[in-house]
């Protein structure tokens, strides 16, 4: 079955420190991956997905398939990042269609 | 463009008694979800819809039901409502279910309280 872990409910840093919120994924078939954000009494927000390849607000997220993560890094911390971030994986229902399954988020506090 | 909207807000119920939450989506998506966020646990998927007449069951539907009232609007059941049901939950939507990866847009939340 399809499980997402994040294994760190708090993680708490120093503005301008490196972050690294960690993923790990179990999933039979191919992985597609994202990060969600979600800010202070805001919605759910997605950050980014590993087929972009892209680098929003100063994060990157690489899928390593050997090792079933997909981290998520930023070189230096800002107070703004502070917010819950949840790891996801698409995965097919026994229907035939796809959903995502959520990891239990990790919360970043960035402290001046 | 609003996006994904609900309503209420909050609430709160006694222990036995019925509501509805509603969701839309001004998105003309074809897919709309039903999460609830529970401290500790992530977010669990309740009952989805691949697209405008169809329902399935999700990981956690036991106690809810849902009716995809049409393209726009989904909506969340609580026939007699348990304090087991305290949550947030959020309502979502995304352009297609079958070709992924595909991003889900969220609604703001409703905050349930059941006493």
């Amino acid at each position: 079955a399809q499980r997402v872990t994040q294994p760190e409910k708090l993680l708490s840093v120093f503005k301008g420190a490196p972050v690294e919120l960690k993923c790990n994924y179990s999933y039979s078939g191919s992985p597609e991956l994202f990060w969600y954000v979600q800010y202070s009494r805001q919605r759910l927000q997605l950050l980014l997905r590993h087929i972009s390849r892209e680098s929003i607000k100063g994060f990157t997220a690489d899928l390593n398939k050997g090792e079933t993560s997909f981290h998520l890094k930023k070189p230096f911390a800002q107070e703004e990042d502070s917010a819950m971030y949840y790891c996801a994986l698409i995965y097919s229902l026994i229907s035939g269609y796809s959903t995502l399954t959520f990891g239990k988020g990790t919360m970043l506090l960035v402290s001046p | 463009n609003a996006g994904v909207t609900q309503t209420p807000k909050f609430q709160v119920l006694k222990t036995g008694q019925s509501m509805t939450l509603q969701c839309a989506q001004d998105m003309n998506h074809n897919s709309m979800y039903w999460y609830r966020q529970d401290p500790g646990m992530g977010l669990r998927l309740i009952y989805y819809s691949a697209s405008e007449g169809t329902t399935d069951k999700g990981e956690v539907p036991n106690g809810y039901n849902v009716s995809r009232l049409n393209k726009r609007e989904f909506s969340l059941r609580l026939e007699s409502a348990a304090p087991s049901q305290t949550s947030v939950y959020f309502c979502a939507s995304s352009p297609i279910i079958l070709q992924g990866p595909n991003e889900q847009y969220f609604g703001p939340g409703t905050r349930l309280t059941v006493t």
